[in-house]
């Protein structure tokens, strides 16, 4: 069974330049997530999607950053423009859902992620 | 002072030995997730527990609720075993990890 794909593995672009990272998440996970992580750092998370559904964007910087997923399933992170502060590693993960006290279902899968270096 | 702690930040070791990475929490967890992390930067899914014992190839982790406390073992250690490891816990209610801020793993041949 394939994993969680991300796409560019590694992109590098100029400050006020837009930029844009994609993810499959495992077949059949409803719920997504955006995590960004700076070096030395956990993850931070960005957005968590139930389906379509934007349940918490709370830790999303909405002036610049947006993300979608239209069809429920694949997803799209946008920085629009860059800063230098962005460069990091952005995570996609899913799982099956989001469950109280269901750890099999809570358990979140991470695709190799997206270093950013902005220049 | 965190929320968790992993011990210790760094370890270097010879290939073959007996690894224990710690993680200590502070708060009420639903569950405890070990990640492994490589420098490109992808993250895998180790274990996933709340309570007991998980045993994956030459991995084993443990967890003692009472104490807050998990161990992630790594038998008979590899090169390709160095990595990052992550201890990340599960408050009750949330989907929102707390990430410790890792153990950084090198295995000499």
């Amino acid at each position: 069974e394939a994993g969680v794909v991300q796409s560019p593995r590694y992109k590098i672009i100029e400050k006020k330049q837009p930029v844009a990272f994609w993810c499959n998440p495992i077949s059949g996970h409803n719920t997504l997530y955006w995590y960004r992580q700076n070096l030395g750092q956990g993850p931070e998370l960005l957005i968590r999607y139930e389906n379509e559904e934007a349940v918490d964007d709370s830790q999303l910087p909405k002036d610049r950053f947006s993300a979608e997923r239209l069809k429920g399933v694949d997803s799209t992170l946008k920085i629009q423009p860059a800063e230098l502060g962005d460069s990091a590693v952005y995570l996609c993960a899913s799982s099956p859902g989001w469950l109280a006290g269901q750890d099999h279902y809570n358990e979140q899968f991470f695709g190799p992620g997206t270093r950013l270096t902005v220049l | 002072k965190n929320e968790v702690e992993q011990s210790p930040q760094n370890l270097t070791a010879q290939e073959g030995e007996f690894i224990t990475i710690n993680c200590s929490y502070s708060v009420g967890i639903s569950a405890l997730h070990w990640l492994q992390q490589h420098p490109g930067g992808g993250i895998v899914s180790l274990f996933m527990l709340s309570s007991g014992k998980k045993k994956h190839g030459r991995l084993i982790a443990t967890i003692n609720i009472q104490e807050k406390h998990s161990s992630l073992h790594i038998t008979a250690s590899h090169p390709r075993d160095s990595a990052v490891y992550i201890c990340a816990v599960l408050p009750p209610g949330t989907y929102k990890y707390i990430f410790g801020t890792g153990t950084r793993l090198k295995v000499l041949a």
